[in-house]
């Protein structure tokens, strides 16, 4: 799998737009990239995916560069729930590829 | 969420003994994955299982086994519990197509004294 480098951490003021870099530049073809995020003792969050093109859901949005090298996870109005480690993984989907966790960002949202 | 239940929630156990976590589903997902989280370590996989009685090992599977007999429900046992085992035990589920995202449980606080 890719390595990917994500700063150490983040602040976002409240009701603004949280957006987390990630750099992926030996990204496969066929790998995609994940985002999860892991609220203190809780079990990790699946949040998006996508492989090329932009990808939105009930959370968040994702935006991969056009050569996939890096991409942005955007939480378009964070509030202090969003405070978390935000991880970004780049694997090829398969039922037997475990996920590997680096050390991620963490998003501090401030009131 | 992602219908997923472990039990129990929190347990103290002693050194020897055997011990049994239960992750349950109610999405009908293909792939269950045990993982366990330590400080320095992050996630690791223990065992996975792609179906009903269809298992295999994660990179830390030493000490552990796993069992699955209904598609909802993924057992981990711990055959003889050591202080090394004194972790957070993380269920996980995957649907099996598409992006293979996976969906984790609240986890299980296990300590063995």
């Amino acid at each position: 799998d890719a390595k990917t480098t994500q700063p150490t951490s983040m602040d976002c003021a409240e009701g603004r737009a949280a957006n987390l870099p990630c750099n992926h530049s030996t990204i496969s073809g066929n790998e995609y990239v994940y985002w999860y995020r892991q609220i203190h003792s809780q079990g990790p969050q699946y949040i998006i995916h996508g492989l090329k093109n932009n990808e939105t859901n009930e959370m968040a949005s994702l935006i991969i560069t056009e050569d996939r090298k890096s991409s942005t996870l955007i939480l378009p109005h964070a509030t202090l729930r969003d405070t978390a480690v935000y991880y970004c993984i780049v694997r090829a989907p398969s039922g037997n590829t475990p996920l590997v966790f680096g050390k991620g960002t963490r998003l501090s949202v401030i009131a | 969420d992602a219908g997923i239940t472990q039990s129990p929630r929190h347990k103290v156990t002693e050194t020897g003994t055997p011990v049994t976590l239960r992750c349950h589903q109610t999405e009908n997902h293909r792939y269950m994955y045990w993982y366990r989280q330590d400080p320095g370590h992050g996630l690791r996989l223990i065992h996975y299982s792609y179906g009903v009685k269809d298992t295999d090992k994660g990179e830390v599977s030493d000490g552990y086994s796993v069992s699955r007999s209904k598609t909802e429900d993924f057992l981990l046992t711990l055959e003889s519990a050591t202080s090394s085992q004194t972790s957070v035990y993380f269920c996980a589920i995957s649907p099996g197509t598409g992006g293979y995202e996976q969906y984790f449980g609240p986890g299980t606080r296990l300590t063995v004294t």
